[in-house]
This record gives C-alpha cells, sequence and structure tokens, in this order.
C-alpha cells in the first residue's frame, strides 16, 4: 500500500528565512503528487500538483517542489516566507483510482 | 461558481445518536469523496461515490457508518450511534471525474461527540 511521509511535524522559522517542508511517499509505479495548505478552522487548499513532465513545479503563494523519483520525494519550499504563511502542509500521493493517500502533515510556523 | 460546500459545520451529538452530515460538490462536479482527519492526524480516505454509485468504500468503517450520493441533492455521510472516537473533522471533496483532476475540498463538519 501506498504511504506518504513528512518527516517534520512542526516546522518554526523567522520571516524572510526560507523554509524547506520534506515529504517522501512509497510507491512502485507512476503517481501523482499534490501539497495542500490548511489554515486554522477551514479545509484543504491546492499549493501545487506534479502530474508529469517538468520535475519542478511551480505553485501559488511563492511555493514550488522537485520530484525526485529516485529518492521518491517531492520537498516543498519557498525562498521567503511570511507570517500568513503559518498553516498546516500536507503532502498527499494518488496512484491508482482517485483516492488521495495523505502524510500526517507539517505545521509551518512563521516567527516576526 | 460556489465552491464545495458542507453543513453542517460543527455537529454535536451525545453517544449513541446519529450524525449526518452533508455536502454539495462544486457545479459540474460528478465525483464526491470523503476524508476524515482524527486530531493531530493527517486526512484518511474513507469513501469515493459518483452519482448513485459507491466508487471505492475501502476507508469507511465496517459498521454504522454510510455515505449515499442521490441523482438530486447533495452526498450524506452518516454515522449511526456515534461512539467519543467518531470525533473529528470530516471533508468533503469534489471532482470533475479524470484521475488528474484537482480534488476540491469544503470547509468541513466537525463533528464533536459527548
Amino acid at each position: 500500500a501506498q504511504s506518504v511521509t513528512q518527516l517534520d511535524s512542526q516546522v518554526p522559522v523567522f520571516e524572510e528565512a526560507p523554509v524547506e517542508l520534506r515529504c517522501n511517499y512509497s510507491s512502485s509505479v507512476s503517481v501523482y503528487l499534490f501539497w495542500y495548505v490548511q489554515y486554522p478552522n477551514q479545509g484543504l487548499q491546492l499549493l501545487l500538483k506534479y502530474l508529469s513532465g517538468s520535475t519542478l513545479v511551480k505553485g501559488i503563494n511563492g511555493f514550488e517542489a522537485e520530484f525526485n523519483k529516485s529518492q521518491t520525494s517531492f520537498h516543498l519550499r519557498k525562498p521567503s516566507v511570511h507570517i500568513s504563511d503559518t498553516a498546516e502542509y500536507f503532502c498527499a500521493v494518488r496512484e491508482y483510482g482517485n483516492k488521495l493517500v495523505f502524510g500526517a502533515g507539517t505545521i509551518l510556523r512563521v516567527k516576526s | 461558481n460556489a465552491g464545495v460546500m458542507q453543513n453542517p459545520r460543527h455537529l454535536v451529538r451525545r453517544r449513541g445518536q446519529e450524525a449526518r452530515l452533508r455536502c454539495s460538490p462544486m457545479k459540474g462536479h460528478s465525483h464526491v469523496y470523503w476524508y476524515r482527519q482524527l486530531p493531530e492526524e493527517g486526512l484518511k480516505f474513507m469513501v469515493y461515490l459518483q452519482k448513485e454509485n459507491i466508487i471505492d468504500e475501502s476507508g469507511m468503517p465496517k459498521e454504522r457508518f454510510s455515505a449515499e450520493f442521490p441523482k438530486e441533492g447533495p452526498s450524506i455521510l452518516r454515522i449511526q450511534q456515534v461512539v467519543r472516537g467518531d470525533s473529528a473533522a470530516y471533508f468533503c471533496a469534489s471532482s470533475p471525474g479524470l484521475a488528474r483532476d484537482e480534488q476540491f475540498f469544503g470547509p468541513g463538519t466537525r463533528l464533536t461527540v459527548l
């Protein structure tokens, strides 16, 4: 069964610093990969997705992620974070069928 | 174009009661998914439905839980005889249907079982 591991449960970072949120997945076949953001008491919003093609994917709010097939990773990065980026971030994979398998989430805390 | 609608946003039930959670997908979307988020955990898939059909219910608990997506009206997730362990946020998502399509999530229903 496919699984998603988000290595950090919480990541504190100062405003305007760069950040990387790590995600590894287990799958032996082609996958679709997603990053979602969840603000407090809200639903999930798609940040970016990898379906095929270029391994560097750019999303909304200045985020990007790189698909690395050999390392089965899909890490999320932002070169300069803002206070408003404070939220929980979920990595997800979709293999066969349409259901998403989510990681446990990483809480990004941006400090001033 | 309104997003995915879920109601109620908050639901409180006593042990043994029934909970009904409703989800109206985005206009033009015929596929609905339900996910559950337990405290301190990520979202777990429960069930995937198309109009009048359950496509994948591999994440549904074997007892007390059921889901439907009728030809007319919203999708319903029904939990009978709720227990404290059912307390969670339940999210609905919808998509047009292809595997490559993004799933759009609703704001969730937060169920508290007293």
